[in-house]
């Protein structure tokens, strides 16, 4: 079975530095998706960055970058110049590239990021 | 903004009844999906309908049941309500392809609903 884990149930940063979130996945497939979603107090859950697994490169999108390593099974979030709109729930999420109906999420890690 | 749309935001009912959440994808999403965010738990897919039928069924109760309409809209009904349906219900769409990234699912406002 497929889960997804992350370790980290609360982080913090200070304003304009750097934070990494972590998440690891257990999976037997070769082939899937992974995926970022923010989740601020409006509770609006909100797509941050997504990963082919096929991809060696990292994706980045702005002051978001991942850190995809497949062998390990781990994709972390790093957010560089963080702001104070970065405070949020954030989820990592998985799902098999041929099966867009199984999309597994993980618990989540609440970032608060202070002036 | 997402593009997907949720209707109510906020639903207060008691243990017993059933309510209707209502759901509008995405321009050109043929796919939808239902998610329940419980306080003491992340997102639980419950279930996907995809061009009206239903596509999967993920940890749904039998006390609830969806459809989608031709105009592609969903609904969601929760019925015989305990308190521990307590819950955020997120509604998610995506084109429906088999696969492809692209395929990314876009979530909703959500509707939060509390049985009292």
């Amino acid at each position: 079975a497929q889960t997804v884990t992350q370790s980290q149930p609360e982080m913090s940063v200070q304003e304009a530095e750097t934070v990494t979130l972590s998440c690891t996945y257990d999976t037997s497939e070769s082939d899937y998706y992974l995926f970022w979603y923010k989740q601020p107090p409006s509770r609006q859950m909100i797509l941050v960055i997504r990963q082919e697994a096929y991809k060696q490169q990292n994706a980045t999108e702005n002051r978001f970058s991942v850190n995809f390593q497949k062998a390990a099974k781990s994709f972390s979030l790093k957010i560089s110049d963080s702001q104070l709109g970065d405070a949020a729930m954030y989820f990592c999420a998985y799902r098999i590239a041929y099966n867009n109906n199984d999309m597994r999420f993980g618990a989540g890690t609440r970032l608060t990021v202070k002036p | 903004d997402s593009g997907v749309t949720q209707t109510p935001k906020h639903l207060i009912t008691a243990t017993g009844q059933r309510v209707t959440l209502r759901c509008s994808p995405r321009s050109g999403d043929l796919s939808v999906y239902w998610y329940q965010q419980s306080l003491d738990q992340g997102l639980q897919f419950l279930i996907q309908y995809y061009n009206g039928e239903e596509r999967a069924k993920g940890n749904i109760l039998e006390r609830f049941s969806a459809q989608q309409f031709p105009d592609l809209h969903s609904e969601l009904n929760l019925s015989s309500l305990e308190l521990g349906d307590s819950a955020l219900y997120f509604c998610a769409s995506s084109l429906g392809l088999a696969g492809g990234v692209t395929d990314t699912q876009y979530f909703g406002p959500g509707t939060r609903l509390t049985v009292l």
